[in-house]
């Protein structure tokens, strides 16, 4: 069965460079999620989208800002990047928003190291 | 904001043995979901809970929600090195919240 996709997976960028990361959703989920996961931290949530609408908003910094498009794909963009923004990158998706209660799947994840 | 701690933060156990891992939620939980990760590599969907009292498995995993709904707590039975990794709590409000992590290690 197909999966969320993420790419790059793996990302090398210098300081106040800009960095783009891709989520492809599972077919016919409509509704994505951003996570940042610095090393030996549990995932923080950074945004989400539901049919293209930003859902929710976490911890996200002003640098960056992600959108979802017509075919529910998203992107992270990333600006200005910082020594402190090296981290594993979370995609993940579900059906019908978070309060649906359907299963919540996520990608491999993108290494972004940033130097 | 809905804080999840989980318990232990580190297991140590011998291959073959039992062991609990435990979630528990400062508010009353909606969504119960557990998942695993290995070093780097993305999170694996194990299982969701949703009503007091519910209990689900997957091979020889078990994982509870208390009636109250403000724990969970996460059952291996006759432990394998493959059950080895982070496993994560998460809570479902507007967004999934995740627990502090606990890091299984099997030794052989």
């Amino acid at each position: 069965a197909a999966g969320v996709i993420q790419s790059p997976r793996h990302l090398i960028k210098e300081k106040r460079e800009t960095a783009t990361l891709k989520c492809y959703p599972i077919p016919r989920h409509d509704t994505v999620y951003w996570y940042q996961q610095g090393p030996g931290q549990d995932p923080q949530f950074l945004i989400s989208f539901y049919e293209k609408m930003q859902s929710d908003k976490g911890s996200i910094p002003d640098r960056f800002s992600a959108q979802q498009f017509s075919d529910y794909h998203s992107e992270l963009n990333m600006s200005s990047l910082e020594l402190g923004d090296s981290a594993l990158y979370f995609c993940a998706s579900s059906w019908a928003g978070t309060y649906s209660g359907n299963t919540i799947y996520f990608g491999e994840g993108s290494w972004l190291t940033v130097v | 904001s809905q804080e999840l701690e989980q318990s232990p933060q580190s297991l140590i156990v011998q291959e073959g043995k039992n062991l609990t891992i435990n979630c528990t939620s400062s508010k009353t939980l909606y969504g119960l979901y557990w998942y695993k990760q290995k070093y780097g590599e993305g999170l694996i969907f194990l299982m969701m809970l949703q009503k007091g009292g519910e209990e689900k498995s997957h091979e020889k995993i078990t994982a509870k929600l208390d009636e109250k709904k403000q724990q969970s707590s996460l059952h291996i039975t006759a432990s394998q090195p493959s059950h080895a990794g982070i496993y994560l709590c998460g809570a479902r409000n507007e967004k999934l919240t995740f627990g502090t992590g606990t890091r299984l290690t099997i030794i052989p």
